[in-house]
C-alpha cells in the first residue's frame, strides 16, 4: 500500500466509449503523474502536473485529456481509444516536482489496466 | 534514451543475498541512482535511492562505486515475495527529473 489508490482497476471499453480513470494520493504530495505501460515496452511517461498546473505532456494524443482539479485528485479522461491503447496505466506521485532530493521519489498507485476492443 | 544497462536476467536462490547490478557510465555530477521493482501487473514499487554515498534501508542495500559509474542493488536474503522486475533509474534533480526513464530492467527470479 503505497498510499496512492486508482479506480477502476480493471476496464474493458469500446472505440467509441468514453471514460475516466481516477488516480487519488493520500500522501500530502503536490506533484503527480500518469504513466503508460503497453505491453512488452517500458513505463512511458504521459502527463506531469505541480501543484495542479499541467508541466509536461509527452507528445500524446488529444483522445487521452487529464484533469487535475486539486493536488491530491487525477483524472485521466478517455474517448475514441484504439485498439493500441490497451495497456496498463499507471499514476503517481511525488513530494514537490522541482525541489530535489527525496523529495521527488515518485510513488505508484497499482494500475489500471484497460482493454480497447 | 535509458542511461542504465542491466543485465537481462538472473535467478537467485531463497534466502541467500541477491546482487543486481548496473551501469551508469554516463552519469553527471547532479543525477541520483534510483531502483523501483515491478511485481507482475502490478505499480512499479520504490526500493532505494542515492547520489554518492552507499545507502541501506529495510528493504535493500546500494552500493555505488567510487567513480559513481555502476552501483549494485543488494536484497540481503531473498525471498520467493522478491521475484520481480528491478529497475535501475538515473535522474537528475530538480525538474528535469520528473521524467522517469524505464529502460527494460531485470527480470529476478527467486527459486526456493
Amino acid at each position: 500500500e503505497t498510499g496512492v489508490t486508482q479506480t477502476p482497476r480493471h476496464l474493458v471499453m469500446g472505440m467509441t466509449n468514453k471514460k475516466s480513470l481516477k488516480c487519488e494520493q493520500h500522501l500530502g504530495h503536490n506533484a503527480m503523474y500518469w504513466y503508460k505501460q503497453s505491453a512488452k515496452k517500458p513505463l512511458e511517461l504521459m502527463f506531469v502536473y505541480n501543484f495542479k498546473e499541467q508541466t509536461e505532456n509527452n507528445s500524446v494524443p488529444s483522445r487521452f485529456s487529464p484533469e487535475c482539479p486539486n493536488s491530491s485528485h487525477l483524472f485521466l479522461h478517455l474517448h475514441t481509444l484504439q485498439p493500441e491503447d490497451s495497456a496498463l496505466y499507471l499514476c503517481a506521485s511525488s513530494q514537490d516536482g522541482t525541489s530535489g532530493g527525496v523529495g521527488e521519489t515518485q510513488y505508484f498507485g497499482p494500475g489500471t489496466r484497460l482493454l480497447v476492443l | 534514451d535509458a542511461k542504465t544497462t542491466q543485465p537481462t536476467s538472473m535467478d537467485c536462490a531463497e534466502g541467500r543475498a541477491a546482487n543486481l547490478p548496473c551501469n551508469h557510465s554516463t552519469i553527471s555530477g547532479n543525477e541520483y541512482v534510483y531502483w523501483y521493482r515491478q511485481i507482475h501487473s502490478q505499480g512499479p514499487q520504490y526500493i532505494i535511492h542515492g547520489l554518492k554515498n552507499n545507502e541501506t534501508n529495510e528493504m535493500a542495500s546500494l552500493i555505488i562505486t567510487e567513480d559513481r559509474k555502476s552501483s549494485t542493488l543488494i536484497l540481503p536474503h531473498a525471498t520467493l515475495r522478491d521475484t520481480a522486475v528491478y529497475y535501475c533509474i538515473v535522474r537528475p534533480r530538480g525538474a528535469a527529473g520528473n521524467k522517469l526513464t524505464f529502460g527494460g530492467g531485470t527480470r529476478v527470479l527467486v527459486k526456493p
